[in-house]
């Protein structure tokens, strides 16, 4: 257990419709990252979020929103979905102060279907 | 930028061989971190090993060393006596370093098939 929570582990919807991933970051962690698996495109990463703010940006669609709150979880908003937009969506988490800031620690992922 | 390369799609093997997963990167900078992680079936992404530019030692952990070689730009994975347990998809990463927070860019991943 890497200490990284995500919910909901699935997510079944329809084309257009909008979504929300949610990831607890481990406890003392201030960095979370969203990535995206798909079979096509591998494993890529979306962003990051380090203390409430956006630290850096990847392959994220206009479609796809992200924030960090004030408690340090994350949510990652993904709207007007396409069937393309299925994947494993994972949030990861890093930066723990007085331990190894570079190493991220997974969450068991949300795997989205769009029908 | 950097890059990953992980030319073994699928390697299979039986039970107590030995098998060696390669990966190759490419980056500019010169202070970089390198990783591999596991995926078993269930799906998430477990962390194995971290290494940081500066440090070539090898690592051994149990039946799994890395061999780190910045001449070849190399970080290769084996498995000693391989067990069925060990049956995953296999994603060697790298982030730039300096900033200690970077985004981390995967390989294509290995996928190992141990059999009984």
């Amino acid at each position: 257990d890497s200490g990284v929570t995500q919910t909901p582990k699935h997510l079944i919807t329809a084309t257009g419709q909008r979504v929300t991933l949610r990831c607890s970051p481990r406890s003392g962690d201030l960095s979370v990252y969203w990535y995206q698996q798909s079979l096509d495109q591998g494993l890529q990463f979306l962003i990051q979020y380090y203390n409430g703010e956006e630290r850096a940006k990847g392959n994220i669609l206009e479609r796809f929103s992200a924030q960090q709150f004030p408690d340090l979880h994350s949510e990652l908003n993904l709207s007007s979905l396409e069937l393309g937009d299925s994947a494993l969506y994972f949030c990861a988490s890093s930066g723990r102060v007085g331990g190894n800031t570079d190493t991220q620690y997974f969450g068991p992922g949300t795997r989205l279907t769009v029908l | 930028a950097q890059k990953v390369t992980q030319a073994q799609t699928e390697i299979s093997v039986v039970e107590k061989e030995d098998v060696t997963l390669d990966c190759v990167y490419e980056t500019r900078d010169t202070t970089y971190y390198l990783f591999w992680y596991k995926q078993p079936p269930s799906g998430e992404l477990v962390f194995l090993i971290r290494r940081n530019s500066f440090d070539e030692q090898n690592e051994i952990s149990g039946r799994y060393s890395w061999n780190f070689q910045k001449s070849t730009s190399s970080f290769n994975f084996t498995i000693t006596a391989s067990q069925v347990v060990d049956s995953a998809v296999y994603f060697c990463a790298s982030n730039a370093g300096g900033t200690s927070y970077g985004k981390l860019t995967f390989g294509q991943g290995t996928i190992l098939t141990v059999h009984p």
